[in-house]
């Protein structure tokens, strides 16, 4: 299957500042990217959709100035957590696909911890 | 908005005996429902997958069953082994995803 990449992996950051993760499609052009957020031991929740070149799609309840988002290319997307605090801590994880009806494929995650 | 159900939470078998996960979806317009396997600090791994116009499908150990009139899938795994061990989620979609909660099989060697 197609391979996508997210980075950091890993990131712990102080209360107040912002994050980064990029996620990156290494050999396909991903027209849509979208972003989840795991808590431990429960499912994927969808926090936005994003397509190459538009605003993100933003789930209910999930504030999209403090999750900036951005799909600049076919390759990249990355989502910014502004003035994070200790609740942002989660597992983010990225997907992407192809096409509106093709598989999806995930990331391997980006543990965020904030102190 | 579409909603999945799985189900058990928690799933213990011995191996090489069988493992059945249910999932039910509310959305009669899905019409992609993958299965994804997740292991620890890992992001999800698609194991299989089946569109609405196939009633079944098998890949070696694994096989999924939809039934759309009642709208609910399974996973059917066989002959478990201790790798399989993980936590595996089911999901509906027409465009995005939405994923049920997951279930945590332990496979006792």
């Amino acid at each position: 299957g197609a391979v996508v990449s997210q980075h950091p992996s890993r990131v712990i950051c102080k209360s107040g500042t912002s994050v980064k993760i990029e996620c990156r499609s290494l050999d396909f052009q991903a027209t849509t990217m979208f972003w989840y957020r795991q808590f431990p031991k429960k499912s994927l929740m969808l926090m936005a959709t994003s397509n190459e070149g538009s605003k993100a799609t933003y789930e209910q309840g999930v504030e999209k100035d403090k999750f900036l988002i951005n799909h600049a290319s076919l390759t990249l997307s990355t989502l910014t957590v502004t003035s994070a605090h200790p609740e942002d801590s989660s597992f983010y994880i990225c997907s992407a696909r192809d096409g509106p009806h093709a598989e999806q494929f995930f990331g391997p995650g980006t543990r965020l911890t904030v102190l | 908005g579409e909603n999945v159900e799985q189900h058990p939470s928690t799933l213990s078998v011995q191996e090489g005996d069988s493992a059945v996960i249910k999932c039910t979806y509310s959305d009669s317009a899905s019409n992609y429902f993958p299965w994804y396997k997740q292991e620890l600090g890992k992001g999800p791994q698609l194991i299989i997958d089946i569109r609405s116009n196939v009633g079944e499908k098998k890949d070696q150990r694994i096989a999924v069953t939809l039934n759309k009139t009642a709208k609910h899938f399974s996973l059917h795994i066989t002959e478990t082994q201790p790798e399989d061990s993980a936590v595996y989620f089911c999901a509906a979609s027409i465009i995005d995803m939405r994923f049920g909660a997951g279930t945590r099989l332990t496979v006792k060697p």
